[in-house]
């Protein structure tokens, strides 16, 4: 039963690019949260995606954008990088169950993303 | 607005003693509170969870924690340290209308031989 997978493991981008990361959720579940993690802090919320819809956001700029397929997989796409982008961007998935599940989040191993 | 916060940047303790990872919280309503685990160049693994029910849940690798109403606390145990428990250990609530998960700026565990 494989968990989440994220691709890439590693990217490095320059100031003014675009990204575009990917995440496959855990087999089962059909939810997809995306959490930036800046070093030494902890994961922060980006936005949520149920039913290909995103569902909540948190306090993130609009150059950061995303997609659900109707797999459940899910897209993170982030425009005009800053340097203040670099980051370990984590994919976690969950069943909604009605989007009140007590059920936990599984992530993925992350995107570390570098920007120069 | 639910948050969580993890005292102790790092706690330090010797392998066989017992640990504790200290964690608050402050939630409309009932809290559900959660603990993950990082080990590093890795995501977070799920530890245990407080939904409801008994104040003292059981989870993996032989972790435990205590919900404390009055303290508005969910510290994190473990009976007897192993060195491969060192980690970044992470709490965290959930949103009360959605499956968005608040983290607490973490704490590092490092358990010495």
């Amino acid at each position: 039963d494989a968990g989440v997978t994220q691709s890439p493991t590693h990217l490095i981008k320059t100031r003014g690019q675009q990204v575009t990361l990917r995440c496959s959720p855990k087999s089962g579940h059909d939810t997809v949260s995306w959490y930036q993690q800046a070093l030494g802090q902890g994961p922060q919320f980006i936005f949520q995606y149920y039913e290909e819809e995103e569902r909540q956001r948190g306090n993130f700029p609009d150059r950061f954008s995303g997609h659900q397929f109707p797999n459940y997989s899910s897209e993170l796409n982030v425009n005009a990088l800053l340097l203040g982008d670099s980051a370990l961007y984590l994919c976690a998935s969950s069943l909604a169950a009605g989007m009140r599940s007590n059920q936990p989040q599984h992530f993925g191993d992350g995107t570390r993303l570098s920007i120069l | 607005a639910q948050s969580v916060a993890q005292p102790e940047d790092q706690v330090n303790v010797a392998e066989g003693n017992p640990l504790t990872v200290k964690c608050t919280y402050s939630v409309s309503g009932n809290p559900y509170l959660f603990w993950y685990v990082q080990y590093p160049n890795r995501g977070l693994q799920f530890l245990l969870k407080y939904i409801t029910g008994d104040n003292l849940v059981k989870g993996s690798y032989g972790f435990e924690a205590e919900f404390n109403k009055s303290q508005t606390s969910f510290h994190l145990k473990k009976p007897s340290a192993l060195v491969s428990d060192s980690a970044l250990y992470f709490c965290a609530v959930r949103d009360l209308s959605f499956q968005k998960l608040v983290f607490g700026t973490g704490t590092r565990l490092l358990v010495s031989p």
